[in-house]
């Protein structure tokens, strides 16, 4: 079955603990992608990357790092995380026609 | 940055009437795209747009590719209750620019 996985699903964490957010993808697909979705502004794409050790910035990008060292895994990783971090998230692989993992909501204490 | 415009913000319909919903965008894009997002689920793609003045149909769904390529709007018709959920537009450049979306679109239907 052709999936989007993220992990964990629910994180609740204190101000400066870093952290990773995982995400995979069984498709094969080259390009992948993190949103954060906050209530009144829809999604906002983070980091993409169109394939392995090519990553781009997207439009909010800070306070956040992406790595891409295989096609399928793709971490987001907040280095010191902070309450205005405190949001859904999603990860997203296969460009144009994206599949959308099912969600990590985060909470930044 | 870029921004698109998505209105209505939120519709209250009754089932069975068809609901219209555009997106406007400052900028051109290359690519539009509509998904649709239900309650605790990830956005899920609906239709894709690659040329300007496409119209393409998805089921009761009908999409179009504005003209100027700056702009796009979807239909639904005769809607039903599974319709419910949120509507987003997003707009892409090129195939490895990033992906913009709007703001989102709330369907509500009235028993």
């Amino acid at each position: 079955e052709a999936q989007v996985t993220q992990n964990p699903r629910y994180l609740i964490t204190v101000t400066g603990k870093k952290l990773t957010v995982t995400c995979s993808q069984n498709m094969n697909h080259e390009y992948m992608s993190w949103y954060r979705q906050d209530p009144g502004l829809g999604l906002r794409q983070i980091y993409y990357s169109m394939n392995v050790e090519v990553t781009d910035k997207g439009d909010v990008p800070e306070g956040y790092k992406v790595s891409r060292k295989e096609k399928r895994n793709f971490p987001l990783i907040l280095e010191s995380p902070s309450p205005n971090q405190t949001s859904l998230y999603f990860c997203a692989s296969g460009g144009v026609g994206q599949y959308f993992g099912p969600g990590t909501r985060l909470t930044v204490l | 940055g870029q921004q698109l415009n998505q209105s209505p913000q939120s519709m209250f319909i009754q089932e069975g009437e068809d609901v219209s919903m555009n997106c406007t965008s400052s900028s051109i894009f290359n690519t539009w795209l509509w998904y649709k997002q239900d309650p605790g689920e990830g956005p899920v793609l609906l239709i894709a747009l690659y040329k300007a003045g496409e119209l393409t149909s998805n089921g009761r769904l009908t999409a179009q590719f504005g003209i100027t390529r700056k702009d796009s709007f979807l239909n639904i018709s005769a809607s039903i209750p599974s319709d419910v959920g949120i509507y987003f537009c997003a707009g892409q450049l090129d195939r490895d620019d990033k992906i913009i979306f709007g703001k989102g679109t709330r369907l509500h239907i009235l028993p």
